[in-house]
């Protein structure tokens, strides 16, 4: 595998559903950050893990639970879960110090 | 308070033309810009950037030009590919502790290359 991968790239979950989406990046970065897409929303940043420690939270619902267990694994722990959190959710990777991110092909989420 | 906004959410360009795509943005705290293009099922890729203290930066058929004073920047692409057809997103670029950066999304504007 290369660049950043995600699983599973596409989920249907009910309301009252514990789920996780996994994010991998094989660029040797260290810094890993989740996004969402709502429909003809910008990409919003929700998460930022700087070298493993949590740098940013961007006033995301407490329902949305990230975990970095090492500067390559991203995960993203979700229960329940509104219709309205239905999105493609972006995982994406960069090295500190530079500004460049490289995004997975993201997780199509549908909440029922 | 949108930061970043692409004003144009669809272009349709002919083959062989020349593509521009345009992006304002308003925190002048903003200090690299970025380009991003994203087909269907697919997530962004990194096209080509530009540093706050440059005016411009080429990279093949892709130049990217900054204005600091109007706050705005734009995408050339020349000649236009029908593989260019998607959707590209501007960002911009503000430090966050640590080093690690956060990027602020345009909308995107849809790139149509029609034969």
């Amino acid at each position: 595998e290369t660049g950043v991968t995600q699983t599973p790239r596409h989920l249907v979950m009910g309301m009252t559903n514990k789920k996780s989406l996994k994010c991998e990046q094989h660029l040797g970065h260290n810094a890993m950050y989740w996004y969402k897409q709502s429909a003809k929303k910008p990409l919003e940043l929700m998460f930022v893990y700087n070298f493993k420690e949590q740098t940013e939270n961007n006033s995301v619902p407490s329902r949305f639970s990230p975990e970095c267990p090492n500067s390559s694994h991203l995960f993203l722990h979700l229960h329940t879960l509104q219709p309205e959190d239905s999105a493609l959710y972006l995982c994406a990777s960069s090295q500190v110090g530079t500004d460049t991110q490289y995004f997975g092909p993201g997780t199509r989420l549908t909440v029922l | 308070d949108q930061q970043v906004k692409q004003n144009s959410p669809s272009l349709s360009v002919q083959e062989g033309r020349i593509s521009i795509l345009n992006c304002d943005y308003t925190n002048s705290m903003f200090d690299y810009f970025l380009w991003y293009k994203k087909y269907p099922a697919e997530g962004p890729t990194f096209l080509i950037s530009i540093s706050s203290i440059k005016d411009k930066n080429e990279d093949g058929r892709f130049t990217v030009f900054l204005n600091k004073s109007a706050k705005h920047l734009s995408l050339h692409i020349v000649p236009s590919q029908p593989g260019d057809s998607a959707v590209y997103f501007c960002a911009a670029s503000a430090m966050v502790i640590q080093g690690a950066q956060k990027l602020v999304f345009g909308q995107g504007t849809r790139l149509t290359i029609n034969p």
